[in-house]
Order: C-alpha cells, then structure tokens, then sequence
C-alpha cells in the first residue's frame, strides 16, 4: 500500500517570503501525486495535481510543485507567499498500477503566513 | 451545481447510540468516498464506492456501514457509537476517482462528537 510522508507538521513564514512543503512517498512504478489544501472550517480543495508528462506543474495561484521520481518526492513551493495562503497543505497519491481506488493523504502541513 | 453536500455539520452522540451521515451530490460523480480527519493524522480513508450498487472497504471501515443505491447519494452510518469514532468527517466524489487521477470534490464536512 502507498504511504505519503510530510516531514514538516507547522511551516510559519513571513509574508512575501518563499515556503516550500515537503512531500515524500512510497516507491511505485506509476502514481498519481495530489496537492490539497484546506482553508480553516471548510473542505479540501485541489491546489495541482501530477498525472503525466512535464514533471513541473503550477497551480493558479502561483504555488508549484515538481515530480522526482529518483527521490519518490513531489514538493510543493511558491516564490513569494501571501496572508491569503494561511491554511493547511494535504499532499497524497493514488497508485494506479496496482489498480486501488484508494486516495492516500499525508498528515497535513500547516502553513502559518505572518504579517 | 451546489456540488457535495452534508448534513448534518454537527452533531453529539451518546456512547452506543447510530446515526447516519448523510452525503449527496449533483455532478453524476460515479465515485464516492467518506474520509475521517483527526489532529495530526490526516484524511483516511473509511469506505468508498465505484457505482450504484458498488461499495469497499478502505483504511479505516471498522465501525462504519455505508450502501450506494443512487448514483447521488452515499450515506454512512455508525451502528453503534464510540467515543473513538469522534471526529470530522468528509465526503468527496469525483467520476471515475483516484484509478484515473481524477479530482476529488469535498463536502463542508461533518463534526462529531460521542460522549
């Protein structure tokens, strides 16, 4: 079964600074690499997800996370952060390989922006 | 489209005591999912469906019953409840769900509470 690390639990990072999140999982031949984030009371939506091709993908609020397979990782980043972004970041994988419907989330980083 | 909905957005129970979530949605999503969140361990995964008429199990089932009679509606229910089973509870659907990549759709969520 796919297992999704997230070494970092709480990011706090002043505004307009750059944040990375970082994101590590288990080893397969073929995944699906996910970024959620979940704003304060409310559901998780979709920030970007990798599926094929060019191994970096933006999503369009200026975050963007890269696909290494060498290092099973798929960190997110954004070059200059804004109050606005203050919530928690799920990254998780589906294996489609092994043919599983199964959704796996991480533990959750939380990202704390700082006037 | 008012997407994935959820009643109710909270509730206390007494130990022992059933109850069922109720979860619905308009996209003629074929598959549908329930996630629990707890402090620090992210989503996982209790029960998910491919189809009307078509449920399995996923990380977490134990103590959880769900059916899939209609394309939009996925209930879960708690036969009888545990104070373990405290937590905030998502629904998401999406069309053909993580095999494909698809994007997951999550309702507001459910807070829950056994006493």
């Amino acid at each position: 079964a796919q297992s999704v690390t997230q070494l970092d639990s709480q990011v706090p990072v002043f505004e307009e600074a750059p944040v990375e999140l970082r994101c590590n999982y288990s080893s397969s031949v073929s995944v699906y690499l996910f970024w959620y984030v979940q704003y304060p009371n409310q559901g998780l939506q979709l920030l970007l997800k990798y599926l094929s091709g060019s191994t970096l993908v933006e999503s369009i609020n200026g975050f963007e996370a890269e696909f290494n397979k060498s290092q099973t990782s798929f960190h997110l980043r954004k070059p200059s952060v804004h109050i606005s972004d203050t919530a928690e970041y799920f990254c998780a994988v589906s294996d489609p390989g092994a043919g599983s419907y199964q959704l796996t989330f991480g533990k959750g980083t939380k990202l704390s922006v700082i006037p | 489209n008012a997407g994935v909905t959820q009643t109710p957005k909270f509730q206390v129970l007494k130990t022992g005591q059933s109850m069922t979530l109720q979860c619905a949605q308009d996209m003629n999503h074929e598959y549908m999912s329930w996630y629990r969140q707890d402090p620090g361990m992210g989503l996982r995964l209790i029960h998910y469906s491919v189809g009307a008429g078509i449920t399995d199990q996923g990380e977490v089932p134990n103590g959880y019953n769900v059916s899939r009679s209609t394309t939009e509606d996925f209930p879960l229910r708690l036969l009888s409840a545990a104070p373990s089973q405290t937590s905030v509870y998502f629904c998401a659907s999406s069309y053909s769900g993580p095999l494909v990549g698809d994007t997951q759709y999550f309702g507001p969520g459910t807070r829950l509470t056994v006493l």
